[in-house]
């Protein structure tokens, strides 16, 4: 199965601050990548799909990049609402799919 | 309003079945892949298993294969996963989720619990 390696796992950063979370896939995964969005006691949202393709609703100061095995989510301009946990997800070929272990996004 | 929404979760003994139940709303479920998605602490999300929107692609992870059967009706828009030999590590939140590769709408999830 191919892994997925998120970091760091936990980040502190301000309103106002531009943010970036990394996923390292195990293995190419052309950019079969999607990020998604949790916060507590509630769903994952999807946020982006294909590694850099904006889901319908989400601002445009989330945006994501990358193809093959490195990937990156950026925030361009953290908003209160933006304290989650982040996860990366691949979507390569037929299931299994498999999730990153998260980022939680704290405030400093 | 895209819904799905959950049911069928509870406190359980290893060992035993539980069939968990998904109800769509608001999109024409016969077009759409689905899945069940969990979640612990422990182990974060976890794909669990996906349904084509004909059937005809059926995948299950290797920690349920075998034990596990999802289904889907699309006259009633409905899905299911048919749990059985339950084991401890099978704790989790479910969650009932569109799409087939990237997710796009998610449940609220439903809880099961397996302890003696």
């Amino acid at each position: 199965d191919i892994q997925m390696t998120q970091s760091p796992s936990s980040l502190s950063a301000s309103v106002g601050d531009r943010v970036t979370i990394t996923c390292r896939a195990s293995q190419s995964i052309s950019t079969y990548l999607n990020w998604y969005q949790q916060k507590p006691g509630k769903a994952p949202n999807l946020l982006i799909y294909a590694a850099s393709s904006l889901q319908s609703g989400v601002p445009s100061r989330f945006s994501g990049s990358g193809s093959g095995t490195d990937f990156t989510l950026t925030i361009s301009s953290l908003q209160p609402e933006d304290f989650a946990t982040y996860y990366c997800q691949q979507s390569y070929s037929t299931p299994p799919y498999t999730f990153g272990q998260g980022t939680k996004l704290e405030i400093k | 309003e895209v819904q799905l929404v959950e049911s069928g979760g509870g406190l359980v003994k290893p060992e035993e079945s539980l069939r968990l139940s998904c109800a769509a709303s608001g999109f024409t479920f016969s077009s759409y892949s689905l899945n069940w998605v969990r979640q612990t602490p422990g182990r974060g999300l976890e794909w669990v298993s996906s349904i084509s929107s004909s059937t005809i692609y059926i995948y299950y992870a290797d920690s349920v294969k075998g034990r596990f059967t999802i289904s889907r009706d699309n006259a009633k828009n409905s899905l299911f996963l048919q749990m059985n030999s339950l084991r401890a590590e099978d704790t989790a939140v479910y969650y009932c989720v569109r799409g087939m590769g990237y997710m796009d709408v998610w449940g609220k999830g439903t809880t099961v619990t397996v302890s003696s």
